[in-house]
């Protein structure tokens, strides 16, 4: 099986722009998960979307958010960027649960 | 959710046994561990998983004492290659939500 796909893998935005992340799950995962990595924070949680519903969310502000298509994809989108917001964007997708989770590659943005 | 706490970093050399143990004193019950590698600028790639007992497969054992609250990643005979940045990941299956630790650092040296 292919493993998960996130695009773009780079992104260079301004502040205060709007950005949209993709995501295409494993084949035949329904779950996909959203992580942010940064130096200072580590891995954190965003969201978790289930058959095109959010089903958790994390500490992070409502300018994150996410949604999910009937074939699993997913879109996270962050608007009014800020600096703090460049990190290393990560999703993840698990079959039913999030016991096991399997990580894209990642795109990173970096927010000037 | 589980509070999670693993050495920062690690040195080994070739050939050696590596033991990282992750602390997840308040892990609950339904919570299951979870431990990825990570290069760098890439994803974490799944190591091994478990929830209680001993867990082995081709790469790794992970090491889970009754009482849960701590595990122990097993690397046996590492190479230069296992150089990266190991994470432990607790994820709670009532919540949906995952926690993971700020992760170990290990350097393999020949």
């Amino acid at each position: 099986k292919a493993g998960v796909t996130q695009t773009p893998r780079y992104l260079i935005k301004t502040r205060g722009q709007q950005v949209t992340l993709s995501c295409s799950p494993i084949s035949g995962h329904r779950s996909v998960s959203w992580y942010q990595q940064t130096p200072g924070q580590g891995l954190q949680f965003l969201f978790e979307y289930f058959s095109e519903t959010q089903r958790n969310k994390g500490n992070f502000p409502g300018r994150f958010s996410g949604r999910q298509f009937s074939n699993s994809r997913s879109e996270m989108n962050v608007s009014t960027l800020e600096l703090g917001d460049s990190a290393l964007y990560l999703c993840a997708s698990t079959d039913r649960g999030m016991e096991t989770q399997y990580f894209g590659p990642g795109t990173r943005l970096l927010v000037l | 959710l589980a509070k999670i706490t693993q050495p920062i970093s690690m040195d080994s050399y070739e050939g050696q046994e590596v033991n990282i143990t992750c602390s997840h004193n308040n892990i609950a019950t339904n919570d299951y561990i979870t431990w990825y590698q990570q290069f760098p600028s890439q994803g974490p790639r799944f190591i091994i998983q478990g929830y209680k007992t001993k867990v082995t497969n081709e790469v790794a054992s992970l090491f889970i004492p009754a009482d849960r609250k701590s595990s122990t990643l097993s690397l046996p005979r590492v190479s230069l290659s296992d150089t990266a940045v190991y994470y432990c990941l607790v994820v709670n299956t009532n919540a949906g939500k995952s926690t993971f630790g700020d992760g170990t650092t290990l350097t393999v040296k020949p």
